[in-house]
């Protein structure tokens, strides 16, 4: 069954440090995307990045970075330099075909001035 | 470019009662979907909808209903209000059914039943 796992629950950490956010999938499908998505206090989810199960190539943007790694079913999120505007909760999503998304719980992200 | 335009945001209905919101997808965007978002539950997928079909139907009562117009705009309803059907109802539009083409979002409509 597919299954998105977003072990941590809550990251605190003070403004500049770099943070990762953890996300590790489950399916059986070759064929699959994979999602991380932004819901800033305001409640509105923002689209931050698709990635598609051929293309392992990691994905910079800013200072945004994600790492896809097939091998150990991971697709991670770092910022760098992290600022006060980046708390948010931060969801990692999976799709497989014409099936909806498959949502993890989300992390939590504070970032202290 | 408009983005997905849910109305109203914010409502607070009493127990027993009906609530109807309405979400505007991206022009030119067909489908539709819809999620209810509660602190205990996460993210829980209600209904999708393509050219005026439901495509895919998550595993709710059948007091949540929904359609779509032919200009993509979609309703859902909540019939015979329950407490626990306070959430943050989020409304999504996609290019294709299913989620491999990711969504773009609406700002919500938050429910409070009293």
């Amino acid at each position: 069954a597919q299954k998105v796992t977003q072990a941590q629950t809550e990251i605190s950490v003070v403004e500049k440090e770099d943070v990762t956010l953890d996300c590790v999938y489950e399916t059986r499908d070759t064929t699959y995307y994979l999602f991380w998505y932004k819901q800033p206090p305001s409640g509105e989810l923002v689209f931050l990045i698709r990635r598609n199960s051929f293309d392992e190539q990691n994905e910079i943007s800013g200072r945004y970075s994600w790492n896809f790694q097939k091998s150990t079913s991971s697709f991670n999120f770092t910022i760098t330099a992290s600022q006060v505007v980046d708390s948010a909760v931060y969801f990692c999503a999976l799709s497989e075909g014409n099936y909806q998304l498959i949502w993890g719980a989300g992390t939590k992200l504070i970032i202290k001035p | 470019k408009a983005g997905v335009t849910q109305t109203p945001r914010y409502l607070i209905k009493t127990r027993g009662q009906q609530v109807t919101l309405s979400c505007s997808p991206i022009s030119g965007h067909r489908s539709v979907s819809w999620y209810q978002q509660t602190p205990g539950q996460g993210l829980q997928f209600l209904f999708e909808y393509f050219s005026e079909t439901q495509r895919n139907k998550g595993n709710f009562p059948g007091r949540f209903s929904g359609r779509q117009f032919s200009n993509s705009r979609s309703e859902m309803n909540v019939s015979t209000l329950e407490l626990g059907d306070s959430a943050l109802y989020l409304c999504a539009s996609s290019l294709g059914t299913g989620g491999r083409y990711g969504y773009t979002f609406g700002s919500g409509t938050r429910l409070t039943v009293v």
